[in-house]
């Protein structure tokens, strides 16, 4: 069962900031926190993940509160190329552990 | 550098028929995994394969399995098809199996 809750839809502003929230309160010590997107009909992108820190990569910022119990996942200048359904997913740091999806959040950027 | 492909791109079979699937993992990736994607629903976990050996198994029925060839290709094969097996079959590579998972374009199941 997926351990990650996401609203299911949010708009964002084309060129503004995407702001997309994650809940994961049952987060454990050695689970990293992933975000991927899933542009219609496509496979799943692989966006950025983290432990404990903040992170920062060419698309995205990843935002992870001090008790890890939720994240912000940022796209800082939204383009209508970022509509997609976001995915935010809680996955073991070591052994063979595989993604487990939900329904994740439908970002609609609008022009 | 080459993503993971996946092939056939659509495929359209009968209840009762037999697919496979295809994959090829991105160059130096030994560990394949499948996740099967219903219209509406996030993928799902079918199977992951590291070294030609099967490591993880998900809640699906013995008529799906899977092999890895010693090049780190896999097969997906689903037998006795079921309209319900209609999806995008997905597939994710990666180095190791504690590794993030890159995933290619998926096949297009449709099943009459």
């Amino acid at each position: 069962d997926a351990k990650t809750t996401q609203p299911p839809s949010m708009d964002c502003a084309e060129g503004r900031a995407a702001n997309l929230p994650c809940n994961h309160s049952t987060i454990s010590g050695n689970e990293y926190v992933y975000w991927y997107r899933q542009i219609h009909s496509q496979g799943p992108q692989y966006i950025i993940h983290g432990l404990k820190n903040n992170e920062t990569n060419e698309m995205a910022s990843l935002i992870i509160t001090e008790d890890r119990k939720s994240s912000t996942l940022i796209l800082p200048h939204a383009t209508l190329r970022d509509t997609a359904v976001y995915y935010c997913i809680v996955r073991a740091v070591t052994g063979a552990n595989n993604l487990f999806f939900g329904t994740g959040t439908r970002l609609t950027v609008i022009p | 550098d080459a993503g993971v492909t996946q092939s056939p791109t659509h495929l359209i079979k009968t209840r009762g028929q037999h697919v496979t699937l295809r994959c090829s993992p991105i160059s130096g990736h030994k560990s394949v995994s499948w996740y099967q994607q219903v219209l509406g629903q996030g993928p799902q976990f079918i199977f992951q394969y590291y070294e030609k050996e099967e490591r993880g198994r998900g809640n699906f029925p013995d008529r799906f399995s899977a092999r890895q060839f010693p090049n780190y290709s896999s097969e997906l094969n689903v037998n006795a098809l079921l309209l319900g097996d209609s999806a995008l079959y997905l597939c994710a590579s990666r180095f190791g199996p504690a590794d993030t998972q890159y995933f290619g374009p998926g096949t297009r199941l449709t099943v009459l």
